[in-house]
């Protein structure tokens, strides 16, 4: 059974950088064709694309995020860590991170963490 | 790249059927078949329940099905139930630099 769960501050300033850990079990990112992803909702919109980060290192980032976030893994410890720098308020959200199945393509996400609630302001 | 595009909101009777629209172009929801679909509430995890075009995953209710035609996928979820209700996103492969792309999200109503 594949679980996540994200972890973090539930409240980051204006300016600061913001750092979440998804810890997983159920399986490994040294496992060829393993990807997590991040996803993101801010309160009343939608579900938004952040970041992938598959087993090989090979990283992929939103187009509207890409200057700001950058994603990592630790396969010794079944993390993966997104960095989000400079936050404004507009990043206020629930983050999740999910379990992207193996394929030469992104797939889908199944199954996804509960989420953490972020808030930006000072 | 903008979104996939999703009607706002639907609403449907008990027993009844809806279908929801997810419309996207040729690099994406018409170019392959990773397209997928999730259930939502608030304050819990989304919940897969179709993954490329028209799988259910084991354990959903064959009243949930996909389709596609052309570069608009469509999910349809027959015999309406209460438990229904909650916002439905979809989600595609895309072959330009956002890899991953969700639609707005649909409110799904049961009246």
């Amino acid at each position: 059974q594949i679980t996540l769960k994200e972890s973090g501050p539930s409240l980051v300033k204006p300016t600061e950088t913001l750092t979440l850990t998804c810890t997983f079990s159920g399986f490994s990112l040294k496992t060829s064709g393993e990807s997590v992803g991040w996803i993101r909702q801010p309160p009343g919109k939608a579900l938004e694309w952040l970041a992938l980060i598959f087993w090989n290192d090979d990283k992929r980032y939103s187009p509207s995020l890409i200057n700001r976030v950058i994603i990592t893994k630790d396969t010794s410890e079944n993390q993966v860590v997104l960095t989000l720098t400079d936050v404004d308020p507009t990043d206020t959200a629930t983050y999740y991170c999910a379990h992207a199945p193996p394929g030469y393509f992104f797939r889908w996400f199944d199954p996804w963490g509960q989420g953490v609630l972020v808030t930006v302001s000072s | 790249q903008s979104a996939l595009t999703q009607p706002a909101s639907v609403s449907g009777s008990p027993g009844q059927s809806i279908t929801i629209s997810c419309t996207g172009s040729s690099s994406d929801v018409g170019g392959y078949k990773y397209v997928s679909w999730y259930r939502h509430h608030p304050g819990k995890a989304p919940k897969l329940i179709i993954y490329e075009v028209n799988n259910r995953p084991s354990g959903v209710s064959d009243r949930f099905s996909g389709s596609k035609s052309a570069n608009t996928a469509s999910l349809t979820i027959s015999g309406l139930q209460a438990e229904d209700e909650g916002h439905y996103y979809c989600t595609s492969y895309s072959s330009t630099t956002t890899l991953v792309l969700f639609g707005g999200g649909t409110k799904l109503t049961v009246l």
